[in-house]
């Protein structure tokens, strides 16, 4: 596909549980982010990557929050022990420019229900 | 600290009218603007944008007016269509950074 996929769609988790969950960007964009939006909010930066790089994480919420792009491409986002206020719309985005100051391009997002 | 603000939670407009939806900010270092466009189970898309160094931007129906005196953005839509029923996002980043400040958004609902 063409654009920025996110899986799963949907995540139930039990509180306490670990979760991952993986974006792809689209091919040879270079920077890679990740959002939480919260109901009836905006989307909230977490963390950003350039390749492999991950040049900012000041927006992940608490140490339990993980990222990583290994490679460059694939980024998965892990949340340990997971809490009710996790509950979100976790958002993967991408684009082309090495700054990244330009137009991001968004999945679809994984919604995490912590129960 | 709220430093892009969409007021209007919601805005209902009738088909073939202008929707105007309205953004502030407090932030003085940013320079570039965008709106996203929103529907049920995806993600945002990118609408339209705006540099500081201009005033005006006009993408077919679609047109953002920036007042950098006021901080204030706008986002006309001439004419309105039912398919523009969707969550408009306001976002911001200063120069040089790549992180996106989002409004809340608000919801437009276009009316037959």
């Amino acid at each position: 596909g063409a654009g920025v996929s996110q899986s799963p769609r949907y995540k139930v988790a039990k509180r306490g549980q670990d979760v991952a969950l993986r974006c792809d960007p689209i091919s040879g964009h270079v920077s890679l982010f990740w959002y939480q939006q919260a109901l009836g909010q905006g989307p909230e930066f977490l963390t950003y990557f350039q390749n492999e790089a991950q040049l900012d994480k000041s927006g992940l919420p608490s140490d339990r929050f993980f990222a990583e792009r290994p490679e460059g491409s694939v980024s998965t986002l892990k949340i340990q022990r997971t809490q009710q206020e996790d509950s979100a719309v976790y958002l993967c985005a991408s684009t082309n420019s090495g700054t990244g100051i330009y137009e991001q391009y968004f999945g679809p997002g994984t919604r995490l229900t912590v129960t | 600290d709220q430093q892009v603000k969409q007021n209007s939670p919601s805005l209902s407009v009738q088909e073939g009218r202008i929707s105007i939806l309205n953004c502030d900010y407090t932030n003085s270092m940013f320079d570039y603007f965008l709106w996203y466009k929103k529907y049920p189970a995806e993600g945002p898309t990118f609408l339209i944008s705006i540099s500081s160094i201009k005033d005006k931007n006009e993408d077919g129906r679609f047109t953002v007016f920036l007042n950098k005196s006021a901080k204030h953005l706008s986002l006309h839509i001439v004419p309105s269509q039912p398919g523009d029923s969707a969550v408009y996002f306001c976002a911001a980043n200063p120069s040089n950074d790549y992180k996106l400040s989002f409004g809340a958004g608000t919801t437009v609902t276009v009316r037959a």
